[in-house]
C-alpha cells in the first residue's frame, strides 16, 4: 500500500462545479500536510497548506482528519484555469516528504 | 531572486554514463531534496539533506549519489545510467519540514537514457 493515496481521476467538470479531491496517508507519524499543484510540464507549486481546523483559500477549502488520516481539497466554482494536477503532499518531523500520484482536474467550458 | 536553479533543462544520455544534475537555491533554506517524476505519477524522494554535509537516502536511491558541501548546492550524481532513469527530475527546497514551510521547485531536468 502506498504511502499517500489520492482519488485515481481524471475528473472532467463544467466550469463553475464543484469538486472534491481526496487523499488518505498511512502514517501516522506524519506532521505537516499541503496540496500543491502542477501544470502540465512544470514543477508543483504549493496551492495551500492543510490545518487540523481546516481553512479556506478563496474558492478552495482543505480539510485534515486526523484520526481517519484523511486530507481533502474541494474546489468551488471551477474555473477553466483550474485545470492541473492537484498533489497530496505529507510531511514527516523527520525531514521526509511523500506525495501522492495526483489528481489531474480537465474543467471544460 | 533566483529561487531554485536546476541546469540542464533537458539532458539525453547513453547507458553506462555518468552525469550531475546541478541544484542551487539561494534562499539559505536548511532543506534540500531531490524527486523524480514518471509519466502519471507523482513525485518519489530520491535523496535528501537536512543541512550542509548530512544527507539521507529517500525512497528510490539506487543509482543515484548526492552530496552536500555548502547550504547552496545538492548535485545529483547518476553513477551509470540506465534507461530506467529516463524521468523528470525536481530538486527543491525549504526552510524546514519540522513546521507547514513551502517547498520550492526548480523547473525539473528532463533526463533520457538511450
Amino acid at each position: 500500500r502506498k504511502e499517500v493515496e489520492q482519488d485515481p481521476g481524471p475528473f472532467n467538470v463544467p466550469e463553475g462545479a464543484t469538486v472534491a479531491f481526496n487523499c488518505t496517508y498511512s502514517n501516522s507519524a506524519s506532521q505537516s500536510f499541503f496540496w500543491y499543484r502542477q501544470d502540465c510540464r512544470k514543477e508543483p507549486k504549493l496551492l495551500m497548506s492543510v490545518y487540523s481546523s481546516g481553512n479556506e483559500d478563496g474558492r478552495f477549502t482543505a480539510q485534515l482528519n486526523r484520526a481517519s488520516q484523511y486530507i481533502s481539497l474541494l474546489i468551488r466554482d471551477s474555473k477553466l484555469s483550474d485545470s492541473a494536477t492537484y498533489l497530496c503532499v505529507v510531511n514527516t518531523n523527520a525531514g521526509k516528504s511523500t506525495f501522492g500520484d495526483g489528481t489531474t482536474l480537465t474543467v471544460k467550458p | 531572486n533566483a529561487g531554485v536553479t536546476q541546469t540542464p533543462k533537458f539532458q539525453v544520455l547513453k547507458t553506462g554514463q555518468s552525469m550531475t544534475l546541478q541544484c542551487a537555491q539561494d534562499m539559505n533554506h536548511e532543506y534540500m531534496s531531490w524527486y523524480r517524476q514518471d509519466p502519471g505519477m507523482g513525485l518519489r524522494l530520491i535523496h535528501y539533506s537536512v543541512g550542509a554535509g548530512i544527507t539521507d537516502q529517500g525512497e528510490v536511491p539506487n543509482g543515484y549519489n548526492v552530496s552536500r558541501s555548502t547550504t547552496e548546492d545538492f548535485p545529483l550524481r547518476l553513477l551509470s545510467a540506465a534507461p530506467s532513469q529516463t524521468s523528470v527530475y525536481f530538486c527543491a527546497s525549504s526552510y524546514s519540514t519540522r513546521q507547514n514551510t513551502e517547498a520550492f521547485f526548480g523547473q525539473g531536468t528532463r533526463l533520457t537514457v538511450v
